[in-house]
């Protein structure tokens, strides 16, 4: 069974640019999570689609961050304009269902992001 | 406000001893716990999950979870130098779509 893929895996841009990161979950997962990761940190929530549907987003900050996963499939993130203190590892994770039953949460490999 | 806290560390064991890996909550709400694994530079993967009171043992870990103390561990028999990573503690406030708050971390180096 195939993973959870995501891509880039590094990107180094200046601070006011904007990025996109891409992630394609394990094949029937329901529910998709994206992560922002500092070094030393554990992961924070950013947002949390159950199929197409947005279910918790409480956490992105939405002047500047942005997802979309139009298919129900794969998703997008995108950070636009991104400041000095995103730098971070973005993960994304899928699950089968809800976390919360026993429903594990398979994470991606990350896309590690450097703003200059 | 929810939050999960974890000591940093490192926590440093000889090979062959017990590791133990301690983690506070503070919403009553919480039911379900999680540790993961995360070796540097790599993503966390799944240990263990507990819901009930007491222990659950899977292996060389035993999740131990006290509600009414809001505490939950993990404990490596055994520990090899293979386990040195980042051992991070999630907690789930059971909703329709109860989500993941994961603590800092705790770093741990088992030396052979």
């Amino acid at each position: 069974e195939a993973g959870v893929a995501q891509s880039p895996r590094y990107k180094i841009i200046e601070k006011r640019q904007s990025v996109a990161f891409w992630c394609n979950p394990i094949s029937g997962h329901a529910t998709l999570y994206w992560y922002q990761q500092i070094l030393g940190q554990g992961p924070k929530l950013l947002i949390q689609f159950q199929n197409n549907g947005v279910v918790d987003d409480s956490q992105l900050p939405k002047d500047r961050f942005s997802a979309e996963r139009l298919k129900g499939v794969d998703s997008t993130l995108k950070i636009q304009p991104a400041k000095l203190e995103d730098s971070a590892v973005y993960l994304c994770a899928s699950s089968l269902v809800e976390q919360g039953a026993g429903d594990e949460q398979f994470f991606g490999p990350g896309t590690r992001l450097t703003v200059l | 406000q929810k939050e999960v806290e974890q000591n940093s560390g490192p926590l440093s064991v000889p090979e062959g001893a017990i590791a133990s890996l301690n983690c506070t909550y503070s919403d009553r709400g919480s039911q379900s716990f999680f540790w993961y694994r995360q070796y540097s530079g790599k993503s966390p993967e799944l240990i263990m999950f507990i819901y009930s009171n007491g222990d659950k043992e899977d292996g060389r870990f035993t999740a131990q979870l006290n509600k009414a103390s809001q505490y939950v561990s993990l404990l490596i028999r055994d520990s090899q130098p293979s386990d040195s990573a980042t051992y991070l503690c999630a907690v789930n406030v059971r909703g329709r779509y109860s989500t993941l708050t994961f603590g800092k971390g705790t770093m741990l180096l088992v030396s052979p």
